[in-house]
């Protein structure tokens, strides 16, 4: 089962811009991570948020946590061509890493 | 330091025939995952292993899928026989040592499975 949820599915945007992802979630969590899956590639760990913190930064990477609203946003500041692949979201939940769908994110030169 | 390496990378087969698969995690990683991740999906845990110990087999199919991690290190996951739904990425993580939450998983390539 997915608890997850991200939003948008999909994201087209110019290289220089920034690009935001949502994810959204249905019980309590210890903690929530952003992977990034490059095509024909596997899993990269980004970011790891704990239920106790509401922001954290990464580089050009900006997580956000919301625990009231059960969200969590991922924020990629200044894209490259680069960070083209998809995001997913991570809940820890029920001793279980639980996975979203996933949002298609397209840097266009 | 070497990542979670997998194989093989690609793999077809036809329906009805075995498949197995091989994952070796990163040295000292003492928690093992097995992911099956459909087109357009996200990863969907198959089994997690704590050492050579599978702690959480609910989400394994049992009467067609096993996996073993014989002392603790390399794992294989094995499909017998091979249905056309099972046609998927196969991904192995790894993790350090289990401390009642999830901590940063570290993802091998896959093994891309193509079912006839």
């Amino acid at each position: 089962s997915q608890q997850g949820e991200e939003d948008p599915q999909a994201l087209s945007i110019q290289e220089g811009e920034n690009a935001t992802m949502n994810c959204s979630y249905k019980t309590s969590i210890n903690n929530l991570q952003w992977y990034r899956q490059n095509s024909g590639r596997g899993l990269v760990h980004l970011i790891l948020i704990r239920s106790n913190e509401r922001e954290k930064h990464s580089g050009r990477l900006r997580v956000t946590l919301d625990t009231s609203k059960k969200s969590s946003s991922l924020l990629i500041t200044a894209s490259r061509a680069a960070d083209t692949a998809s995001y997913f979201c991570a809940t820890d939940s029920n001793y279980q890493l639980i996975w979203g769908a996933g949002t298609k994110l397209i840097i266009k030169p | 330091e070497a990542g979670v390496v997998q194989s093989p990378r690609y793999k077809i087969i036809e329906k009805k025939q075995p498949v197995a698969f091989w994952c070796n995690p990163i040295s000292g990683h003492n928690t093992l995952y097995w992911y099956r991740q459909n087109l357009g999906q996200g990863p969907e845990l198959l089994i997690r292993y704590e050492n050579e110990e599978a702690v959480d087999d609910s989400q394994l199919p049992k009467d067609r899928f096993s996996a073993e991690r014989l002392k603790g290190v390399d794992s294989t996951l094995k499909i017998q026989p091979a249905e056309l739904g099972d046609s998927a990425v196969y991904l192995c993580a790894s993790s350090s040592r289990w401390q009642g939450v999830q901590e940063t998983q570290y993802f091998g390539p896959g093994t891309r499975l193509l079912v006839l």
